[in-house]
């Protein structure tokens, strides 16, 4: 009855690689967030979608790219991974104009 | 620019205790304020979440209040348990956008 999660919990990548992060809730929720966690715990927000419509789009990289294939999924690809991409990625999922968010468990990446 | 700002950013109180978590903000214009909970290693849990419209919220020995026009909201927390050892985050949801704004938290021990 895991409202929303992601997979993978631990991911650990050599320097150039491409990877994805998925993320899946089961709230009926409209939009979908991914949010990055540096070192120092502070939260930012990189991506959210609503109805397959990209709404905000942080000064992030394109190499990160959010990809939606139905209401309840948004996964993360990443290319060419960096050493400062190392972090922890949470999804997160909330009602449109509502707005209480809730969390996945987190992704941490770790980048050789 | 919306900026989230928390004080105290660690605090440490023997169990039993009351206490409060601060909260404040440069722009009024918010649509809500929600109080989360984050464990080491952990995702967010969200534990309050104030409307605009709302002077505050209570859940159980929480109680959270938001003073829209100074920019500030508290969290209480009455007869602090060893298990209410966390990271407290507030974070402002402003007025018609999806830009959610954490603040760095405040890392709570309460000792037995």
């Amino acid at each position: 009855d895991t409202a929303v999660s992601q997979t993978p919990k631990y991911l650990v990548t050599q320097m150039g690689n491409d990877k994805s992060i998925k993320c899946e809730q089961n709230l009926g929720h409209d939009t979908m967030y991914w949010y990055k966690q540096d070192s120092k715990k502070f939260l930012k927000i990189m991506f959210s979608y609503n109805n397959k419509e990209l709404i905000i789009n942080e000064t992030v990289p394109n190499r990160f790219s959010p990809k939606s294939p139905d209401k309840a999924h948004l996964n993360l690809h990443i290319n060419s991974l960096e050493l400062g991409d190392s972090a922890v990625y949470f999804c997160a999922s909330s009602r449109l104009g509502e707005g209480e968010q809730f969390f996945g468990p987190g992704t941490r990446l770790t980048v050789l | 620019k919306q900026e989230v700002t928390q004080i105290p950013a660690a605090l440490s109180v023997p169990e039993g205790e009351n206490l409060v978590l601060n909260c404040s903000f440069t722009d009024s214009a918010i649509y809500n304020l929600q109080w989360f909970r984050q464990d080491p290693g952990k995702g967010l849990t969200s534990l309050l979440l104030i409307q605009s419209s709302q002077r505050e919220q209570t859940s159980g020995r929480l109680n959270a209040s938001l003073d829209k026009s100074s920019g500030r909201s508290t969290l209480y927390i009455a007869a602090s348990q060893p298990g209410d050892s966390a990271t407290y985050l507030c974070a402002v949801h402003p007025y018609n956008n999806n830009d959610m704004r954490f603040g760095a938290g405040t890392r709570l021990t309460v000792k037995p």
